[in-house]
């Protein structure tokens, strides 16, 4: 089975902390995505990244980074964390028509 | 962009009744379409997916979709609803990319599906 990780299940971190969110995906997928997920707003897209070093924009960039050095990990970098930065974060892989797989995601607290 | 509209932010059901979960969407190509269920605190997993084979489409846990493109939807069904049923579902469809390579997917809202014994 393909298998999408997320380094941290729960995280707690203080405002303007930077803060690394990292995902690691074991079946040489093209294609990560970012998501945040909030109650009643559903999942919107942060980054993604097709291939390595390569990174688009999402719905929601503000506030957010990422990094793609190599093909298995796409990290989620917080330059400055706010408390509306206190979410469900969702990574997922895909390769072709299979759509995505996500991994289990980090429930991040700042305060 | 693509949109998905799932009409209903929550369904209630008795156990062993059917379960429908509703869903739009609107693309001006033929689109690949996917149901998701998430349950507490885990991320979402595949449920079933269409990608312009058979219409009916049987996916995992007894659940099933149909593609009725003249209504540009995509409705989630299963007979009779189990109480471990009872999660987060989203319906998304993606951005056709070039080739074989898959888009992005945009999601709907999501339904939550309770299930009373």
């Amino acid at each position: 089975d393909v298998k999408v990780t997320q380094s941290s299940r729960y995280l707690v971190k203080r405002t303007g902390e930077k803060v690394f969110l990292e995902c690691v995906q074991d079946m040489d997928h093209e294609n990560m995505f970012w998501y945040r997920q909030d109650p009643g707003l559903g999942l919107r897209l942060i980054y993604f990244s097709y291939d390595v070093k390569m990174k688009e924009k999402g719905d929601i960039p503000e506030g957010y980074s990422v990094s793609r050095e190599k093909k298995e990990r796409f990290s989620l970098i917080l330059e400055s964390a706010s408390t509306n930065q206190t979410s469900m974060y969702l990574c997922a892989s895909s390769l072709g028509g299979d759509g995505y797989t996500f991994g289990s995601g980090t429930r991040l607290t700042v305060v | 962009a693509q949109s998905v509209t799932q009409l209903g932010s929550h369904v209630s059901v008795s156990e062993g009744a059917l379960v429908l979960l509703r869903c739009n969407y609107s693309s001006s190509v033929p689109p690949y379409l996917f149901w998701y269920v998430q349950y507490p605190n885990q991320g979402l997993q595949l449920l079933l997916k269409y990608t312009s084979a058979a219409t009916l489409v049987k996916g995992i846990n007894g659940f099933e979709a149909e593609f009725k493109k003249s209504e540009t939807s995509f409705h989630l069904t299963k007979p009779s609803a189990h109480m471990s049923d009872a999660a987060e579902y989203f319906c998304a469809v993606s951005d056709p990319g070039g080739g074989s390579t898959l888009g992005r997917l945009y999601f709907g809202r999501g339904t939550q599906l309770t299930v009373w014994p």
